[in-house]
């Protein structure tokens, strides 16, 4: 299964809002809802930020937040925080698990 | 809290093997499927395997079929990879992962152990 498609990098400043997209076909993405995002630093392991499209586990500060349109999932990060500055990867899992290829999250 | 702890990384000849193992604690270990993820230096993720609790349904990545043996020992909590026929390409940092539920919507990472192959 092809990798889902991200876009290589995203900037934003403090405070504001950046959205980071990440786009499959209807056999992933568009075709139920079993859509992850991960938040990884630099040298530390991932860390699940949103599920199931929209979900966010407990811990997981509520201004991040997903949606699904079609064959793109997205991820929003509101009021920007020099701790987001990260690197964020969709995952589709339902049957196989694909990834994206990762989004570098700048805050500039 | 549930913890793991990846090892048995290290510097591999092309062709050679490995057996990575990885140590779960806090968590009813048997009642969760696990998985093994990596990351190729400066690279994204890839999924390389799952297994069952029960060892009973057990999945590889096509990259990794045939060479590469999950299994786990529910008596000492333990993940473990056989990696053989090592290639250049699955140089990588190896993270075990236990997911929220089901298969791959994967919850808690260990830290990593680090695979090396080159002559």
């Amino acid at each position: 299964q092809s990798a889902l498609t991200q876009p290589r990098s995203v900037s934003g400043s403090p405070g504001q809002s950046v959205t980071i997209s990440c786009t499959g076909t209807s056999t992933d993405v568009g075709g139920h809802n079993f859509v992850s995002w991960y938040q990884q630093h630099p040298g530390k392991a991932p860390k699940l930020m949103i599920y199931d499209v929209s979900q966010r586990p407990s811990g997981v500060p509520d201004r991040f937040s997903g949606s699904k349109s079609g064959n793109t999932a997205s991820l929003t990060i509101s009021g920007l925080q020099a701790e987001d500055e990260a690197d964020y990867y969709c995952c589709s899992y339902a049957g196989s698990v694909v990834f994206g290829g990762g989004t570098k999250l700048t805050v500039l | 809290e549930v913890q793991l702890v990846e090892s048995g990384g290290g510097l591999v000849k092309p062709g050679g093997s490995l057996r990575l193992s990885c140590a779960a604690s806090g968590l009813p270990f048997s009642g969760y499927s696990m998985n093994w993820v990596r990351q190729a230096p400066g690279k994204g993720l890839e999924w390389v395997s799952s297994i069952s609790g029960s060892s009973s349904y057990i999945y590889y990545a096509d990259s990794v079929k045939g060479r590469f043996t999950i299994s786990r020992d529910n008596a000492k909590n333990s993940l473990y990879l056989q990696m053989n026929s090592l290639r250049a390409e699955d140089t990588a940092v190896y993270y075990c992962v236990k997911p929220l539920r089901g298969y791959g919507l994967l919850d808690v990472w260990g830290k990593g152990t680090t695979v090396t192959v080159s002559s």
